[in-house]
């Protein structure tokens, strides 16, 4: 079954420093997105991509954020300067375009761990 | 902005039926998933409705009630491993176009 890869699984950086996490989509899906979860608290939705642009993007994702997609497979996450307060579970998802019977649910990869120290 | 409701905790015995609901309140309703949660795992789909009435998948299913803004996910023959968070999410495509938004999870937990 097809899936979202996400890299690292676990990283810890010291507070103020830029991390960038890595997601691999599922090959033909075209909407992209990146959720956290802080420890013990709801998953949030911070973006999410379409077509080479931001199509939405919650109030979390303020300046400090960033995504791109510098190819035709990974999408990424930067965290300029990084904040205490960043350390969650960063879920990378994907979905199709809901014509078929997929009806656009997003698929989640297993998480990246970010610790800030 | 999306308001979803849904209880912290259930507690269940194996082989029993528990019923999870969810209310919530968007303003461009396009579709509601109930989502399966393993401590420290990523959210994987469970169900999804977007019409009114009961999806039916397996010992899952799902209800829809889009006047009272009102969904449940009901389980059947409760098994251990059923034990997990269940994420009630909408998608509100005013908000937040074709992401979904998750309210806080209800912590299922099946006793033997």
């Amino acid at each position: 079954e097809p899936e979202v890869t996400q890299t690292p699984s676990h990283q810890v950086t010291q507070m103020g420093q830029e991390v960038i996490l890595r997601c691999v989509p599922i090959s033909n899906h075209l909407y992209f997105y990146w959720y956290r979860q802080i420890l013990g608290q709801k998953v949030e939705f911070l973006v999410s991509f379409y077509n080479n642009e931001i199509s939405e993007k919650s109030e979390i994702f303020d300046d400090q954020f960033s995504v791109e997609r510098p190819d035709g497979s990974n999408f990424t996450l930067k965290i300029r300067s990084t904040k205490l307060e960043d350390s969650a579970m960063y879920f990378c998802a994907s979905s199709d375009d809901g014509t078929g019977a997929g009806a656009n649910v997003l698929t989640f990869g297993a998480g990246s761990r970010l610790t800030v120290l | 902005g999306q308001n979803i409701d849904q209880p912290t905790e259930m507690t269940a015995t194996e082989g029993a039926i528990v019923q999870i609901n969810c209310t919530y309140q968007t303003s461009g309703f396009n579709g509601l998933f109930w989502y399966q949660q393993h401590a420290g795992e990523a959210p994987t789909f469970l169900s999804y409705n977007v019409l009114d009435g009961l999806e039916e998948k397996g010992r899952f299913s799902s209800f829809l009630s889009r006047s009272k803004g009102y969904s449940y996910l009901l389980l059947k023959e409760l098994q251990m491993k059923d034990s997990a968070s269940y994420l009630c999410a909408v998608r509100d495509l005013k908000q937040a176009g074709t992401a979904l938004i998750f309210g806080k999870g209800t912590t299922l937990s099946v006793s033997s």
